[in-house]
């Protein structure tokens, strides 16, 4: 079946700018998660959806961030007044919900972005 | 917060080679996690623990759930140009954030035809 998809692959917007990056998590799985790999580096937890439950937005780096997800499914990551620090690449994940479950969270490609 | 060393940071074989790398932890975990990730791609997972001294292979890959609980190793052998890419080792966050999970660094490896 169809795995996590996320677009767009590669974003390129001036310092400033507002951006908004798309996850299509795999069909039937009710977590959502969001994490920022930066060059280098491991993956950076950022936000995680459940179901109806509020979200644990407890990663994220500064309230210049947001994340919503809308019926469940599609989720949206939105970046406000882009600053260089920002360039990463976003990593979107999904997952049953399970002890085991949890764990097995299946990543789709990412967003590279750059902030110019 | 949790921190996950990984080491090497990098490493540099021969196809056919065998390759062992490893994760250490300041914090015991409960859960082990190996993921893979290619070149523009997610991170895919391989490998699950879930008991200390624990011993799990999948295929070529062999990963090992440290006694202590605050480390776990990773093995491949008989590496194949398709082994290339960072493997990185995760745990989960403690109580009930065990969905928040914590990554290392990774370790990029590169293998020689």
């Amino acid at each position: 079946g169809a795995g996590v998809s996320q677009s767009p692959s590669n974003k390129v917007t001036e310092k400033g700018k507002d951006v908004e990056l798309r996850c299509d998590p795999i069909s039937g799985h009710t977590a959502l998660y969001w994490y920022r790999q930066s060059l280098g580096q491991g993956l950076e937890f950022l936000i995680y959806f459940q179901g109806n439950s509020a979200p644990d937005k407890s990663g994220l780096p500064s309230d210049r961030f947001s994340a919503e997800r809308t019926g469940g499914s599609v989720s949206t990551l939105t970046i406000q007044r882009t600053q260089q620090e920002d360039s990463a690449v976003y990593l979107c994940a999904s997952s049953l919900v399970g002890e085991a479950s949890t764990y097995e969270q299946y990543f789709g490609p990412g967003t590279r972005l750059t902030v110019t | 917060g949790q921190q996950l060393n990984q080491s090497p940071q990098s490493m540099f074989i021969q196809e056919g080679e065998d390759v062992s790398m490893n994760c250490t932890s300041s914090s015991i975990f409960n859960t082990w996690l190996w993921y893979k990730q290619d070149p523009g791609e997610g991170p895919v997972l391989l490998i699950a623990l879930y008991k200390a001294g624990e011993l799990t292979s999948n295929g070529r890959l062999t990963a090992q759930f440290g006694i202590t609980r605050k480390d776990s190793f990773l093995n491949i052998s008989a590496s194949i140009p398709s082994d290339v890419g960072i493997y990185f080792c995760a745990g989960p966050g403690s109580g009930g954030s065990n969905y928040k999970l914590t990554f290392g660094k990774g370790t990029l490896l590169t293998v020689n035809p």
